[in-house]
């Protein structure tokens, strides 16, 4: 069964500084990994998509990593600013049978950018 | 071009009532994915339905759980006999065909909150 773990649950940073937030997924066999910003109250909004193949993939200033092998992915984010403050998501979609391609969250990492 | 649609936004219903979640999938896709968030937990999916048919409902309580996605018309998942801890945000998702849908970017609607008091 595939399990989603986010590191750290929460941060909390000043204005301008650069972060990385973690995931990790227990099975490899995953067809694509996808970040989400989830703001209090409010639906996701998908930020970056990285399909198996690829490496790492960039908006902004934002940038994504994956590392299938060891099942691993950074959401690396430059320059922060007080509206990055919001919940981000990691979900990876693999195959689950009976043809259903399902996603795994993982909790989420509470970011507060202070100004 | 609409995103997934969902309402309503809020419901509120006393136990024992039933509460009726809409999801109208993006224009162009077939298949649908319901997920609930609760409270301090992440989304769990729930099911997956393409039109007219059930493909997967290994996350959905087999009691008082249901879900439909007609052929005409948004998907409907149904709650009956509501208790408190079926109070979440209940997300719908939405893909193209089977095939492609394995690599597209997942989408979410806004999501219904759904409070039983």
């Amino acid at each position: 069964k595939q399990e989603v773990t986010q590191i750290p649950a929460a941060l909390s940073v000043p204005e301008g500084e650069n972060l990385v937030l973690n995931c990790s997924f227990t099975d490899s066999a995953i067809y694509n990994l996808q970040w989400f910003r989830q703001d209090p109250g409010k639906g996701l909004t998908s930020l970056l998509l990285i399909q198996s193949s690829q490496r790492e993939q960039t908006s902004g200033r934002l940038n994504a990593s994956l590392d299938k092998s060891s099942g691993r992915s950074t959401l690396y984010i430059a320059a922060s600013q007080p509206g990055d403050s919001a919940t981000y998501l990691c979900a990876v979609r693999a195959y689950s049978g009976a043809g259903s391609y399902q996603l795994t969250f993982g909790k989420g990492t509470k970011l507060s950018v202070i100004p | 071009n609409a995103g997934v649609m969902q309402n309503p936004r809020h419901l509120v219903r006393r136990r024992g009532q039933e509460a009726r979640l809409r999801c109208s999938p993006m224009k162009g896709h077939s298949h649908v994915y319901w997920y609930r968030q609760l409270p301090e937990e992440g989304l769990k999916f729930m099911v997956y339905l393409q039109k007219e048919n059930i493909i997967d409902e290994s996350g959905m309580p087999k009691e008082r759980f249901s879900a439909e996605f007609p052929k005409e018309g948004p998907s409907i998942l149904r709650i009956q006999q509501v208790v408190r801890g079926d109070s979440a945000a209940y997300f719908c998702a939405s893909s193209p065909k089977s095939g492609q849908g394995a690599r597209t970017e997942a989408f979410f609607g806004q999501g219904t909150r759904l409070t039983v008091v």
